[in-house]
């Protein structure tokens, strides 16, 4: 079963615009959520995290909005750019910071 | 400062055969894992480990071993390949405290044909 579900699949955004990828996930003993970044051939790279006492944190363009009581949090891009086209993944852990739950990706394409 | 180093970035391999993919980090990282990606599914833990000398199975652990003899090295063991084994294969480490960056690998793309 796959505990952190991620939404959309892919997405296209015109440049200047806001992409919205979303996550949901069911253990709530989940104490740290991270989203990672990925280029075609390179590994994820860590874009911004936040722990589930905080509702919003905020990271230049970037913005993690948390909502604990539906299990639920997203990432919004700001003034998207054609340089944010990447795969995006959200992620959930429990303790360990490098035992991590990953949701399947959302592939981003910003349009110039 | 290399980060985490994986090898071979590539890697084609026949049923039945075994190999072993190498990961080293020059952080000082204790805790270290391997995770595979595939299509539509994100990246799913295969083994972990919080230290030398301990290891641990992740989500999907079967057709894979892992020992850890020192602090930089973690290598993943393929014992019998098999076709469902194609996938990227990435290595992460991270500070031993809860809630820290975990740094990946540049992945190793495995094909069994």
């Amino acid at each position: 079963q796959q505990q952190v579900k991620q939404s959309p699949q892919s997405l296209i955004v015109q440049k200047g615009g806001i992409s919205i990828i979303n996550c949901a996930y069911e253990n709530t003993a989940f104490d740290y959520f991270p989203w990672y970044q990925q280029f075609p051939g390179k590994g994820p790279a860590l874009l911004i995290a936040i722990r589930p006492d905080v509702s919003e944190k905020k990271e230049g363009r970037f913005t993690i909005s948390f909502n604990k009581s539906a299990k639920q949090f997203s990432l919004h891009i700001m003034d998207s750019q054609p340089g944010d086209s990447a795969t995006y993944f959200c992620a959930a852990s429990i303790g360990y910071g490098n035992k991590l739950v990953f949701g399947a990706g959302t592939i981003l394409r910003v349009k110039s | 400062n290399a980060g985490v180093t994986q090898t071979p970035k590539f890697q084609v391999l026949k049923t039945g055969q075994s190999m072993t993919l190498q990961c080293a980090q020059d952080m000082n990282h204790e805790y270290m894992s391997w995770y595979r990606q595939d299509p539509g599914m994100g990246l799913r833990l295969i083994h972990y480990s919080v230290g030398a000398g301990i290891t641990d199975q992740g989500e999907v652990p079967n057709g894979y071993n892992v020992s850890r003899s020192t602090t930089e090295d973690f290598p993943l063991r393929l014992l019998s390949a098999a076709p469902s084994q194609t996938s990227v294969y990435f290595c992460a480490s991270s500070y031993s405290s809860q809630g820290t960056e975990a740094f990946f690998g540049q992945g190793t793309r495995l094909t069994v044909v």
